[in-house]
């Protein structure tokens, strides 16, 4: 059973174009959530949190629904740079305060145009 | 800005042979976590530490492995009989409190082991 979902693309879009990425969780006790991204070879590096309220930082816009254990990551006039892996990541937070077991999903792959 | 350092970048051991992998994290962060990433795959959790003590292990983390802080700098993570299959990207990563603190990764080390 996967615990962390996602489409693993590749999505190939061109420069400028919206694009939308989804990801489904499966353990209801979830209490925190990420994006991060990872460029090939290189570490994951964090994208943004993820609020229950949804919340914008430039053009990403990250998305939650607890009910449907769904996140989702808009990115808006996506550029050349944004060419990477994106991780959906969720932390469990279980076993005396430790919350840095963090769940990764298997990322979804985006490729960006000229 | 402050980062997360990892050595060596590139480990080539032979099979049955002992590793350490060393960490340096962020010098005010308190907790500590060894991931690892299988080529291809997601990245895992493997431990976290905090106190001089692990706080949490996943299932992965066996005898075989072992953690210490044997100063205030370094975190590190022994493999004692190396297995073909402990082939992967070892991240460590640091953060400064676990109330769902985003974690900062190393670069990783990526172990070969033939």
């Amino acid at each position: 059973r996967k615990e962390v979902e996602q489409d693993p693309g590749p999505f190939n879009v061109p420069e400028g174009a919206t694009v939308a990425f989804n990801c489904t969780y499966s353990n209801s006790a979830s209490q925190s959530f990420f994006w991060y991204r990872q460029d090939c070879r290189k570490e994951p590096k964090l994208l943004m949190s993820v609020y229950s309220s949804g919340n914008e930082d430039g053009r990403f816009t990250a998305q939650l629904n607890r009910a449907s254990q769904y996140i989702s990551l808009l990115i808006r006039d996506s550029k050349l740079s944004d060419s990477a892996t994106y991780l959906c990541v969720v932390n469990v937070g279980n076993y005396g305060g430790s919350q840095g077991n963090l769940i990764f999903g298997k990322g979804t792959k985006l490729s960006v145009k000229p | 800005e402050p980062e997360v350092t990892q050595t060596p970048s590139h480990q080539v051991t032979q099979m049955g042979q002992e590793v350490i992998l060393r960490c340096v994290p962020i010098s005010n962060h308190l907790y500590f976590y060894w991931y690892r990433q299988i080529l291809g795959q997601k990245v895992e959790f493997l431990v976290s530490f905090y106190n001089n003590e692990i706080s949490e292990k996943s299932e992965i983390f066996d005898d075989q492995f072992s953690v210490e802080r044997p100063d205030g700098s370094n975190f590190t993570l022994k493999i004692r009989s190396t297995k073909l299959e402990d082939s992967a990207m070892y991240f460590c990563a640091s953060s400064p409190t676990v109330n769902n603190s985003p974690l900062h990764f190393g670069n990783g080390t990526r172990l070969t082991v033939t």
